[in-house]
C-alpha cells in the first residue's frame, strides 16, 4: 500500500527553526517528484516546495532562502528544513507524491507563534 | 504568476448536477486536477489529466478543460460530496498552481 507519513510539526516561536519528515511506503520516493504543500488555518492550499527525480528543488517565493527540501533515499523519506520561520507559517503541512495528479499524506500541524 | 479564479461556494440539491469552474490564461493548454477536502481530511484526487478518475473514484465525478476554463461536474450529488474542492495545473514559477477552492454545498 502506497502510503506518506508526516512527522515533525509543532509549536515554535517566531525565528525559530524546525525539520518536518515524509516517510513513504510502497514506492520509492526517488522516483516520483515529491513536494510539500501547506494549509494555513481556514484558507485554501498553497504549493511549497518540490524535489525532482533529479535531485533538484523549487520552492514558493516566500519560502525561497528559509526551506530547504531534501530526500533520504536509504530512508525512503523527504524532509523539508524550514528556518527563521514567521507567523504566516503556521499551517498545516502535506507532504504529496506527484504522480499525475498529487497523493496526500495526512499532514502535520507547525504553529509558529510567540 | 499564473493564476487560477475558482467561485468561492456552489450550492446544489441532492440528486441535482453540480459544476464547479476553475479559470486560468489558456489553462485549456495544460493538464488540470482536482482534489476533494472534506473538514479535518487531507485533499483526495478526484480528477487528472483535465477528464481522468483515479481508481475509486465514483462515475457521477467527471471534468473537463478547454480555452480558459477548466469544469469538474458531479452528476446525481449526494450529501457525502459535500466539501471543499480545488483544482490545480503544473506551471513553470511557482512549479505548481491551486485555485482558491470551492465549497460545496448539499441543500
Amino acid at each position: 500500500e502506497v502510503q506518506l507519513v508526516e512527522s515533525g510539526g509543532g509549536l515554535i516561536q517566531p525565528g525559530g527553526s524546525l525539520r518536518l519528515s515524509c516517510a513513504a511506503s510502497g514506492f520509492t520516493v526517488s522516483s516520483k517528484y515529491m513536494n510539500w504543500v501547506r494549509q494555513a488555518p481556514g484558507k485554501g492550499l498553497e504549493w511549497v516546495s518540490v524535489i525532482y527525480t533529479d535531485g533538484s528543488t523549487s520552492y514558493t517565493d516566500s519560502v525561497k532562502g528559509r526551506f530547504t527540501i531534501s530526500r533520504d533515499n536509504s530512508k525512503n523519506t523527504v524532509y523539508l528544513q524550514m528556518h527563521s520561520l514567521r507567523d504566516e507559517d503556521t499551517a498545516v503541512y502535506f507532504c504529496a507524491r506527484d504522480d499525475q495528479g498529487f497523493y496526500w499524506g495526512q499532514g502535520t500541524l507547525v504553529t509558529v507563534s510567540s | 504568476s499564473y493564476e487560477l479564479t475558482q467561485p468561492p461556494s456552489v450550492s446544489v440539491s441532492p440528486g441535482q448536477t453540480a459544476s464547479i469552474t476553475c479559470s486560468g490564461d489558456k489553462l485549456g493548454d495544460k493538464y488540470a486536477c482536482w482534489y476533494q477536502q472534506k473538514p479535518g481530511q487531507s485533499p483526495v484526487l478526484v480528477i487528472y489529466q483535465d477528464t481522468k478518475r483515479p481508481s475509486g473514484i465514483p462515475e457521477r465525478f467527471s471534468g473537463s478543460n478547454s480555452g480558459n476554463t477548466a469544469t469538474l461536474t458531479i452528476s446525481g450529488t449526494q450529501a457525502m460530496d459535500e466539501a471543499d474542492y480545488y483544482c490545480q495545473v503544473w506551471d513553470s514559477s511557482p512549479y505548481v498552481v491551486f485555485g482558491g477552492g470551492t465549497r460545496l454545498t448539499v441543500l
